[in-house]
């Protein structure tokens, strides 16, 4: 799977929008971008994935550049509860290869 | 929402001592997963089943640890002989199987070695 490189830690006011960058520069073409948070010492918790084109879910946006070497997760209103270390992978389900690997993610605090 | 539950929540035991920790995964989901998270340190994968037969394991799944699924609903890890840096929560996890690989994490079991 290819390398993710992800800030080491943000902060976002509360209600504005969070932008979370990673970069995937040596991802393959059969390589989703899945986003996962762990708030606090919980199970990671799926967020959203995509190929090429931009995604939205009920949690967030997910916007991959054109030339798919890098991505940006938006939590279009941040809240308190959004704290927590967000993770990107990079991952094409391959038969025998089929884990995710957590990297060491962006620490988002919102601030009050 | 359907879940993945762990148990137990939190156990203690003495260096040396076997443990079981159990996981039901969802219901209808294909592939489980054992991962691991030392306090502080990343989310490291253990291993993964399917069919009834580990798929793949990672270096740290040496022959302390091994898997079961014994009635078609728990999923089970155990560890035969505890040290003390088996210490970490442990995660479960599950997959459909169908479509993009999301997998969905039970809230863990924290594992606290003597």
């Amino acid at each position: 799977d290819a390398k993710t490189t992800q800030p080491t830690s943000m902060d976002c006011a509360e209600g504005r929008a969070a932008n979370l960058p990673c970069n995937h520069s040596t991802i393959s073409g059969n390589e989703y971008v899945y986003w996962y948070r762990q708030i606090h010492s919980q199970g990671p918790q799926y967020i959203i994935h995509g190929l090429k084109n931009n995604e939205t879910n009920e949690m967030a946006s997910l916007i991959i550049t054109e030339d798919r070497k890098s991505s940006t997760l938006i939590l279009p209103h941040a809240t308190l509860r959004d704290t927590a270390v967000y993770y990107c992978i990079a991952y094409g389900y391959n038969f025998g290869n089929e884990k995710l690997t957590f990297g060491t993610g962006t620490r988002l605090t919102i601030i009050p | 929402e359907p879940e993945v539950t762990q148990t137990p929540s939190h156990q203690v035991t003495q260096m040396g001592q076997e443990v079981i920790l159990r996981c039901v995964p969802i219901s209808n989901h294909l592939y489980f997963y054992w991962y691991r998270q030392i306090l502080g340190q990343k989310v490291e994968f253990l291993v993964s089943f399917y069919n009834n037969e580990i798929s793949e394991k990672s270096e740290i799944f040496d022959d302390q640890f091994s898997v079961e699924r014994p009635d078609g609903s728990n999923f089970t890890l155990k560890i035969r002989s505890t040290k003390l840096e088996d210490s970490a929560m442990y995660f479960c996890a599950s997959y459909s199987g169908l479509g993009a690989n999301v997998l969905t994490f039970g809230a863990g079991s924290r594992l606290t070695v003597l």
